[in-house]
């Protein structure tokens, strides 16, 4: 069975360029998770999704960021412009549901470097 | 949201046991205890998870203090390729947040 799969896994953009990561969940997976991690720090939660619905998006700064589940599978994450401090990796992470018993599955994650 | 408090590092021998220790003096009666560790350029990966009683599953122990204040993770036989981020996460009530800390990083030596 595939995992969770994100492409690109590496890119590098100039400041003020945009950029959009994909996630294609495993399938049949409802709650998929975009989290930002920085150098030696855990993951941070971006935005969740239940189905196509972002359910919590608080912690998404939604001046640059922006993300979308079209038909509730795959998810795109945009950042437009890049800022330097947007330099991380980008997990994408997907669940069967919500319960909190439940076990996430991480892709590799993207990372992004910007000059 | 309950937070873990872990060492930053710990270190260990090849085949000798790990005890991965974690604090959760603020735990509330409806969140779990949850494992997972992130090897290196890779996504985190589930471990084991636990509410009251001790778990074990192929990967890992966990043993679960009465008071459920603490926890500690259990590697039976450290391996070269179990060399990773270990993170300590509560899980509860309504919510399927997973928030991390910075976990403890696992060093093995041969």
């Amino acid at each position: 069975e595939a995992g969770v799969v994100q492409s690109p896994r590496y890119k590098i953009i100039e400041k003020k360029q945009p950029v959009a990561f994909w996630c294609n969940p495993i399938s049949g997976h409802n709650t998929l998770y975009w989290y930002l991690q920085n150098l030696g720090q855990g993951p941070e939660l971006l935005i969740r999704y239940e189905n196509e619905e972002a359910v919590d998006d608080s912690q998404l700064p939604k001046d640059r960021f922006s993300a979308e589940r079209l038909k509730g599978v795959d998810s795109t994450l945009k950042i437009q412009p890049a800022e330097l401090g947007d330099s991380a990796v980008y997990l994408c992470a997907s669940s069967l549901d919500r319960r909190n018993t439940g076990e996430l599955f991480f892709g590799e994650g993207s990372r992004l470097t910007v000059l | 949201d309950a937070k873990t408090t872990q060492p930053n590092s710990m270190e260990s021998n090849e085949e000798e046991p790990v005890h991965l220790p974690c604090n959760h003096s603020t735990i509330s009666g409806t969140d779990y205890i949850h494992w997972y560790r992130q090897l290196p350029s890779q996504g985190p990966e589930y471990v084991i998870h636990g509410l009251t009683s001790n778990v074990n599953n192929r990967m890992a122990s966990l043993a679960i203090a009465e008071d459920r204040k603490s926890s500690t993770l259990i590697l039976h036989r450290a391996t070269l390729r179990d060399a990773a981020v270990y993170y300590c996460i509560l899980r509860g009530g309504n919510t399927d947040k997973l928030i991390f800390g910075t976990g403890t990083r696992l060093q093995v030596f041969p």
